[in-house]
């Protein structure tokens, strides 16, 4: 199926670093959303993005919906040991269809 | 329960099985998601029903793959003649409607052995 295409696939990161993955796309979405998934656990919403520009705040994290429709970024600030986990990110084409089309994750560990 | 909840958490099962999965939305969500999710890839779309029709059933792989959900809440995804291919984790989200935020449960832990 389809994905999107989302970088990088896994860093480490050391506690109060800022930390930055992306996303692109070939298709135009009209909602872009950013989820985080623990271990045996399912993705938990972390911002969504509704609007081409838009730039959202949730607390050390900050997403911005590409000017393009096409992609999105994300950022976490000030890294702490518990945002170790995979961050994805997913986009909803709009429409008649309601799926998320998600990329593989970006896997963030702590340095040893 | 306040979220979206599966049973089971785990499955095992031989190939050449049938299997049922079950889903519980988030109480008054009319949308309701399957995905399928392999080893270190993100979900991926199987199903989703607005009320009790599924409306949009194109990321099911193949007709051994079904779903219902009869009365608007509770859906069963359904899987004939399992394969060693199919193991994954089965998510189940629900929302409040197509726009809105999808809630996702734990999944089910699917292996075929």
């Amino acid at each position: 199926g389809q994905q999107l295409n989302q970088s990088p696939q896994s860093m480490f990161i050391q506690e109060g670093e800022d930390v930055s993955m992306n996303c692109t796309s070939s298709s135009i979405f009209n909602t872009w959303l950013w989820y985080k998934q623990d271990p045996g656990e399912g993705p938990v919403l972390l911002i969504a993005l509704y609007k081409a520009g838009e730039l959202t705040s949730n607390g050390r994290l900050t997403a911005q919906f590409g000017i393009t429709r096409k992609d999105s970024f994300l950022n976490i600030s000030a890294s702490i040991p518990s945002d170790v986990g995979i961050y994805f990110c997913a986009g909803q084409l709009g429409g008649s269809q309601g799926n998320l089309i998600f990329g593989k994750g970006t896997k963030l560990s702590v340095k040893p | 329960g306040a979220g979206v909840s599966q049973t089971p958490s785990n499955k095992v099962t031989e190939k050449g099985k049938y299997v049922e999965l079950r889903c519980d939305p988030i109480s008054g969500h009319t949308a309701l998601y399957w995905y399928r999710q392999s080893l270190g890839q993100g979900p991926e779309f199987l199903i989703y029903f607005q009320g009790t029709g599924a409306a949009d059933d194109s990321g099911l792989p193949n007709d051994r793959f079904f779903a219902v959900r009869p009365e608007g809440s509770v859906s069963t995804l359904k899987i004939q003649r399992t394969e060693r291919g199919d193991s994954a984790v089965y998510l189940c989200a629900s929302s409040s409607s197509r726009v809105d935020t999808q809630y996702f449960g734990p999944g089910t832990r699917l292996t075929v052995l």
